[in-house]
């Protein structure tokens, strides 16, 4: 199986700030990574897919990059709305694996 | 508007059955993979299965499989997923989903609400 490792497990950041999470596959994955945002008490939303791409609705503040093993998500300014659980997951292969998740907080 | 209701959890002994329903609407059930992806209280999530389009490639979590089927019935716009023998490292909430685009497998854009199933004497 492939494993996901993000980091950090948590961050905590002022609104405006610029957060950068990242997501390690143990083998590669190309570019077949997915970002989803979950805030408490709520189904998952998808952020990108296949590394790069914006899913519909999804604001511009969002990015993905990475190809291969490593990959990030960025928030290029941090609102509140944004406070929630980020997690990656690959899809490469099945068994699908999503990383650990990513706590993001307001300082 | 895509909507995914799923239905069938609850509290359950171990080592009983269950099986979980998941009503779609609002896209073309038929040509899109599904999924269900569980998470247990307060972890992260985990993919449980998924099935193709037309039933053609189906896939299970090795901690599932053997004691978990997913089907799927196109005609009802319904996804099934029926869960025997069941553990307590099974309670989780069920979520149904659809994979983002047609005949893919490449990540799920729509969930469903998520239905509980609690296993415990």
């Amino acid at each position: 199986d492939i494993q996901m490792t993000q980091s950090p497990s948590s961050v905590s950041a002022s609104v405006g700030d610029r957060v950068t999470i990242t997501c390690r596959a143990s083998q590669g994955i190309n570019t077949w990574l997915a970002w989803y945002q979950q805030k408490p008490g709520k189904a998952p939303k998808l952020l990108i897919y296949v590394a790069s791409s914006l899913q519909s609705g999804v604001p511009s503040r969002f990015s993905g990059s990475g190809s291969g093993t490593d990959f990030t998500l960025t928030i290029s300014s941090l609102q509140p709305e944004d406070i929630a659980t980020y997690y990656c997951q690959q899809a490469q292969s099945f068994p699908w694996t999503f990383g650990q998740g990513t706590k993001v907080a307001i300082k | 508007e895509v909507h995914l209701v799923e239905s069938g959890g609850g509290l359950v002994q171990p080592g009983r059955s269950l099986r979980l329903s998941c009503a779609a609407s609002g896209f073309i059930f038929h040509d899109y993979t599904m999924y269900w992806v569980r998470q247990a209280p307060g972890q992260g999530l985990e993919w449980v299965s998924h099935i193709s389009w037309n039933s053609g490639a189906i896939g299970y979590a090795d901690s599932v499989k053997g004691r978990f089927t997913i089907s799927r019935d196109n005609a009802k716009n319904s996804l099934y997923l029926e869960m025997n023998s069941l553990r307590g490292e099974d309670t989780a909430l069920y979520y149904c989903a659809k994979d983002v685009n047609t005949g893919s497998y490449h990540g799920i854009d729509y969930w469903g609400q998520g239905t509980l199933v609690t296993v415990s004497s």
